[in-house]
């Protein structure tokens, strides 16, 4: 079974502060995990990818399988930050992706 | 392309009755997917077609859900009858190929069921 648990449902953070968005997961193979953000009235979007391995509006995400987890890292938030990011794991060969419940992150001026 | 459709954006409706959510993906994409979102439970997984076919339909809460793709521009989820705790956001997404591709988002029917 695939499980994807965010223990944070609210992030409040100052402008210029680091943030760090936790992601765990649960699953017996080999995952690949995302990152998906939702702007205020704006769809659901893709934010990065960890087979990607890139940086995206400054978010890095690690995926360590010893402590299944794939944090949302940023140095300096940004007040455009603010927003409900969704970690989620698929299996790959599969299509179903799962998510986690959604942390809401506010980026205070 | 204008991305993925949904319609109608918004529905509100009473107690017992049917309700149609209706999905165009994008243009060649080979998957469609049906999600709910609630505060209380986050974005969960309802149903999705690969090819047009039901691949897992055991997110659909109960038999009072069904969803259709009759073709590959369109598909249906259907609530017969509705309840107030079907009131949600219900997104639909399509994706080109397996499951590390990004999934496309609509921008989903906001449903209130009185």
């Amino acid at each position: 079974a695939q499980r994807v648990t965010q223990p944070e449902k609210l992030l409040s953070v100052f402008k210029g502060a680091p943030v760090e968005l936790k992601c765990n997961y649960s699953y017996s193979g080999s995952p690949e995990l995302f990152w998906y953000v939702q702007y205020s009235r704006q769809r659901l979007q893709l934010l990065l990818r960890h087979i990607s391995r890139e940086s995206i509006k400054g978010f890095t995400a690690d995926l360590n399988k010893g402590e299944t987890s794939f944090h949302l890292k940023k140095p300096f938030a940004q007040e455009e930050d603010s927003a409900m990011y969704y970690c989620a794991l698929t299996g790959g060969s599969n299509y179903k992706l799962t998510f986690g419940k959604g942390t809401l992150l506010t980026v205070n001026p | 392309d204008a991305g993925v459709i949904q319609s109608p954006r918004h529905e509100v409706t009473e107690m017992g009755q049917e309700v149609t959510l209706r999905c165009k993906p994008i243009s060649g994409h080979n998957s469609l997917f049906w999600y709910r979102q609630t505060m209380m439970r986050g974005l969960e997984l309802l149903i999705y077609f690969n090819n047009n076919v039901p691949i897992d339909d055991s997110g659909m809460p109960e038999d009072r859900f069904s969803a259709k793709m009759p073709n590959a521009s369109f598909s249906t989820l259907k609530i017969q009858p509705s309840e107030p705790r079907d009131s949600a956001v219900y997104f639909c997404a399509s994706i080109l190929g397996g499951g590390v591709n990004e999934q496309f988002f609509g921008p989903g029917t906001r449903l209130t069921v009185l």
